[in-house]
């Protein structure tokens, strides 16, 4: 069964800094997605970037980029630029490329922001 | 315009009652979901329906009875509700001919028995 480990449960960063989450997973299949998504005290979750497991390149969304090592099967979510709504859990996820489509979560990280 | 939308989005109610939580989605998507987000904030998948067939029913007490009368809606109902039912319930949609797509997440429900 494939997992999903976030082994920093709380992380701070200075305003203006670049933090780093660490996310890793455990799968045999060759085919599936992973994804960070950000859950602010509103309790919305918000996708806040994907990465396809075929495609070699790393994901980038503005402030928000990801390395990815698939080999290692590791995910980390770099921040940069941190602002004060970045303050957030942050969930890695994974999602295989088969029928069911669900995704599996890791325990989140819970990023504070100081300003 | 809100792409998934579950009502409550709070809901208090006494050990023993029924309660359904409604979810709709607005977005053309083949496939649903029901997660659940314990006090700890781990999420977990409940249900996974994909136009209107049951694809993932995980290790749910049978009072859990998802129902979906379309592909736009996936409601939740629980009979017979337990302290241990306490959790948020988040409903989610994707796309999932042409390969998996992001799952866009309704605000959640917040459940609170007494």
């Amino acid at each position: 069964a494939q997992t999903v480990t976030q082994s920093q449960p709380e992380m701070s960063v200075q305003e203006a800094e670049t933090v780093t989450l660490s996310c890793t997973y455990d799968t045999s299949e060759s085919d599936y997605y992973l994804f960070w998504y950000k859950q602010p005290p509103s309790r919305q979750m918000i996708l806040v970037i994907r990465q396809e497991a075929y495609k070699q390149q790393n994901a980038t969304e503005n402030r928000f980029s990801v390395n990815f090592q698939k080999a290692a099967k590791s995910f980390s979510l770099k921040i940069s630029d941190s602002q004060l709504g970045d303050a957030a859990m942050y969930f890695c996820a994974y999602g295989d490329g088969g029928s069911q489509g669900n995704l599996i979560f890791g325990k989140g990280t819970k990023l504070s922001v100081k300003p | 315009d809100t792409a998934v939308s579950q009502t409550p989005k709070y809901l208090v109610t006494q050990m023993g009652n029924d309660k359904s939580i409604k979810c709709e989605q607005n977005l053309g998507h083949d496939t649903m979901y029901w997660y659940k987000q314990d006090s700890k904030k781990f999420l977990k998948i409940m249900f996974s329906y994909n136009n209107k067939e049951l694809i993932i029913n995980e290790t749910v007490p049978n009072r859990f009875s998802p129902k979906s009368p379309d592909k736009a809606h996936l409601n939740l109902h629980i009979n017979s509700l337990e302290l241990g039912d306490s959790a948020v319930y988040f409903c989610a949609s994707s796309q999932r001919t042409g390969g998996p797509q992001p799952q866009h997440f309704g605000d959640g429900t917040r459940l609170s028995i007494l």
